[in-house]
This record gives structure tokens, C-alpha cells and sequence, in this order.
């Protein structure tokens, strides 16, 4: 059974701190991304690796980092917090060059910043 | 710039009654296409998917009908259970961007008992 696991349900942090969401997979997949899910926006693509170490800008990367150092391992960093990345954080993983496109999420991170 | 729409914020339904979830698309290199169903508190979980060399494929209660020259694509579900009831967002790819997903916005489908 595939499993896509993220270090927290529910986080708090104050405006300025650095923000480190983990997230790990178990299905030796290639691909790693972050999205981020906002009432009326659906999900919005942050980051995405596609390869130890390779990342690419997603759609809305502004305020964001990542780090790819392990395969099964893709961590998002908000380098300084604010109110505006208050939001449900989703990661997901998936093949390389599979058959089908599918993405297996985790089952989120929901981040308050006060 | 949002290529990939779903008009339809929510929708209420009927127990047993067939739902009809709708998304429209204006990137023509999209070639793929998912359903994701998303329940709160809990990441979205893949549904049915479509290429565009089809207009229709099914999966027990669920079928998914692509029109590409409207660049519109449906799920039905039939008959709908109140266990259907959650957000369903719709996405797509093209070949040049590899495993890339584009999103809509979601429609919140609640099914009355």
C-alpha cells in the first residue's frame, strides 16, 4: 500500500520563525512536490523535485525552499513566516515516466502563523 | 491565469440520484486528465483518470467523459452515496511537463440522505 507521511497534522509558528515540513514516501518514487491548498484555489504547486538533490519552482515559490538531500525525503522551509502562508500543506510523490500521471498525497499539514 | 476551472464552488444531491461534476480546461497540450477526491483533514486520494485518446472511461460507480473540442470533462457518479460527499478537484498534464498535475478549484459535493 502506498504511504506518503507528513511530520505534522497541525502546526503553529509566529510571524519570522523558519518553518521546516517534513515529508516522506515509501514507494521509491521519483517525484516529490508541495502544494498548498486555500479555499476557492484549489492546490497550487510550490515545489517539485523530480530527482535527488533537483528541484524545480512550482507556481507560487515565492517565500519558499526545499531540500532533496534523500530520495524518500523532500522537506518544505519557509525561511521567515507570515500570516499569508497560513495554509493546508500538501505533499505528494509519483513516478517517473508511469504510465498514468498519478500523485499519492499525504494527508497534509495545516499551518497557522500568528 | 487559470487553466483548469471548476465553475461549480458546490453542488447537492440526492441519495441514489447521479452526480455531475464538471471542469473546463484552455491549455490544448493537456493530454491527461484526474479526479481526486478530498475528504477534510486528510489528503486527496486519486479517483479515475482519462488520456485524451478516449472520451469515456469507467470504474464501477464513477465514469469520466472528456470532450476535446469543448475542452470539457464531466465525472458521474451513480448512484451517489452520502459516503461520496467531499471535495473533488479535477487536474490535467501535458507531455512536455512530465509528471506536473495543474488543478482546479475544487467543488464541494454534499449528498443528502
Amino acid at each position: 500500500d502506498v504511504k506518503v507521511t507528513q511530520s505534522s497534522r497541525y502546526l503553529v509558528k509566529r510571524t519570522g520563525e523558519k518553518v521546516f515540513l517534513e515529508c516522506v514516501q515509501d514507494m521509491d518514487h521519483e517525484n516529490m512536490f508541495w502544494y498548498r491548498q486555500d479555499p476557492g484555489l484549489g492546490l497550487r504547486l510550490i515545489y517539485f523535485s523530480y530527482d535527488v538533490k533537483m528541484k524545480e519552482k512550482g507556481d507560487i515559490p515565492e517565500g519558499y525552499s526545499v531540500s532533496r538531500e534523500k530520495k524518500e525525503r523532500f522537506s518544505l522551509i519557509l525561511e521567515s513566516a507570515s500570516t499569508n502562508q497560513t495554509s493546508m500543506y500538501l505533499c505528494a510523490s509519483s513516478l517517473q515516466g508511469g504510465k498514468t500521471k498519478t500523485q499519492y498525497f499525504g494527508p497534509g499539514t495545516r499551518l497557522l502563523v500568528l | 491565469d487559470q487553466q483548469v476551472k471548476q465553475n461549480s464552488p458546490s453542488l447537492s444531491v440526492q441519495e441514489g440520484r447521479i452526480s455531475i461534476l464538471n471542469c473546463d480546461y484552455t491549455n490544448s497540450m493537456f493530454d491527461y486528465f484526474l479526479w481526486y477526491k478530498k475528504y477534510p483533514a486528510e489528503g486527496p486520494t486519486f479517483l479515475i483518470s482519462i488520456s485524451s485518446i478516449k472520451d469515456k472511461n469507467e470504474d464501477g460507480r464513477f465514469t469520466v467523459f472528456l470532450n476535446k473540442s469543448a475542452k470539457h470533462l464531466s465525472l458521474h457518479i451513480v448512484p451517489s452515496q452520502p459516503g461520496d460527499s467531499a471535495v473533488y478537484f479535477c487536474a490535467a498534464s501535458e507531455r512536455a511537463s512530465g509528471s506536473r498535475l495543474t488543478f482546479g478549484e475544487g467543488t464541494q459535493l454534499t449528498v443528502n440522505p
